[in-house]
């Protein structure tokens, strides 16, 4: 069965960073691209960017680039988010998904809230 | 960007209905389309690819059909499990998109 399982909840202040993680399973992770997708509260999606496990190589929305890093460790199947510089805007459910397009397969969500 | 528009943001439904939700691109996407259903506190959960195909384990009374830039999600005899919202995804070009979501509400 395969699973993407995401890790816990973060409450973050201002100004800070976060890094959220994607464990796979269930299939070979070095076969499919890892994208993430951002829901703010109450809001629709937007795409984040992907990662391709075999050799590191990203892709991101302009949007946002700056803001959000992603790796993995192959190793342990684990993909990560790295978001910095946190406000207020960063607020929401991070999901990651697994390639190719559409995404058939999804983790449960991070929340992350950014507050003082 | 590709903007996808779904022109309601809600519906209200009875039980039995059939209903039909719209999703417009900004430019052609050649069928690169899918349906999403989304229920409070879960992660999206894909229907429909390529604007018509129905993913394994999805009830038959759900639908897709369109081309070009105009696409439609249709659900025959709507179900209480059917209450939920619903995205479009262009995955045509890059960045892929979403539209605003459709979310059905019981009368």
């Amino acid at each position: 069965e395969i699973q993407l399982q995401q890790s816990g909840p973060e409450l973050m202040k201002p100004g800070a960073s976060v890094k959220i993680s994607c464990k796979a399973s269930g299939y070979s992770f070095t076969s499919y691209y890892m994208h993430w997708v951002k829901q703010s509260h109450g809001k629709s999606l937007e795409w984040i960017g992907y990662i391709d496990p075999f050799n590191g190589g990203t892709s991101y929305n302009q949007k946002f680039k700056g803001k959000a890093t992603l790796t993995v460790d192959k190793s342990s199947s684990t993909a990560y988010m790295h978001l910095s510089s946190l406000t207020s805007e960063d607020s929401a459910v991070y999901y990651c998904a697994r390639g190719n397009y559409p995404f058939a397969y999804w983790g449960q969500g991070t929340l992350v809230t950014v507050s003082a | 960007d590709i903007q996808m528009t779904q022109s309601s943001s809600s519906f209200s439904v009875s039980l039995g209905d059939r209903v039909t939700i719209t999703c417009k691109a900004s430019e052609d996407i050649y069928n690169r389309l899918a349906w999403y259903q989304q229920k409070p506190g879960n992660a999206p959960r894909l229907l429909i690819s390529g604007a018509t195909s129905l993913e394994t384990g999805v009830p038959s009374r759900f639908s897709g059909s369109g081309s070009g830039k105009d696409y439609t999600l249709s659900i025959t005899s709507l179900q209480t499990e059917d209450v939920a919202t619903y995205y479009c995804q262009q995955y045509w070009s890059t960045p892929p998109t979403f539209g605003g979501g459709t979310k059905l509400e019981i009368k």
